[in-house]
């Protein structure tokens, strides 16, 4: 299993501005994701983070809009620039637990946008 | 492509009484299949997983799931609800061989009344 915290919890934040989100792992993985969950929908998958090399970001999203750092094993950032209201979601970390092929996912980071 | 489906946006259910929430998934390749639940205010965590063998899958809080197949369903199942089941429950498929990531279904929130 793994252990995941999220910084910070929930934030407010103002338009225009940018929001750096950090996730912790208690223990060494090769991939990380990051989720967007916005009010009452599903999890849509921004992008995955290896150590060591460039994120690769899904359909929609891009790294200007939300760059991603991964500097070892443990950690990574998800910067949500420019913001705007439509970027009020929660932000979710994961990483997959290996063999047991699940997703173990940190506590989230609610964002709301003004 | 994977995709998930799950029929019910909500359901309300009363204290005690049974419940099954239903999901659907299309893959042109073997999937696990996975169950996870989202109490408010915090991440997903496994309620339970389905990788091979026995279709009756048992996971934690007293839920099931049943895997079919011919009928590409995995509807998860309580006989007795309590209060705290009320949360926000996710259907998730994976491809056995192949993408890591995992698509989830819309949700459904489960309210269970007194």
């Amino acid at each position: 299993s793994a252990v995941i915290s999220q910084k910070p919890s929930r934030d407010i934040c103002q338009r225009g501005t940018s929001l750096t989100i950090q996730c912790q792992v208690d223990s060494q993985v090769t991939m990380m994701f990051w989720y967007r969950q916005q009010p009452g929908q599903s999890l849509t998958l921004i992008a995955t983070a290896n150590q060591g090399s460039e994120a690769t970001y899904e359909s929609g999203f891009v790294i200007d809009k939300f760059p991603i750092s991964r500097p070892n094993l443990t950690f990574s950032t998800l910067t949500v620039s420019n913001m705007s209201p439509e970027d009020s979601s929660i932000y979710l970390c994961s990483v997959e637990g290996g063999g047991s092929y699940e997703q173990y996912f940190g506590p989230g980071t609610r964002l709301t946008v003004t | 492509a994977q995709s998930v489906t799950q029929l019910d946006s909500q359901v309300p259910v009363f204290e005690e009484a049974p419940v099954e929430l239903r999901c659907n998934y299309s893959s042109s390749v073997s999937v696990y299949l996975f169950w996870y639940v989202q109490y408010p205010n915090q991440g997903l965590q496994l309620l339970l997983k389905y990788l091979s063998g026995s279709t009756l899958v048992k996971g934690i809080n007293g839920f099931e799931a049943e895997f079919n197949k011919s009928q590409t369903s995995f509807h998860l199942r309580k006989p007795s609800v309590h209060i705290s089941d009320t949360a926000e429950y996710f259907c998730a498929v994976k491809s056995s061989g192949g993408s890591y990531i995992p698509t989830f279904g819309r949700g459904t929130s489960l309210i269970v009344h007194p």
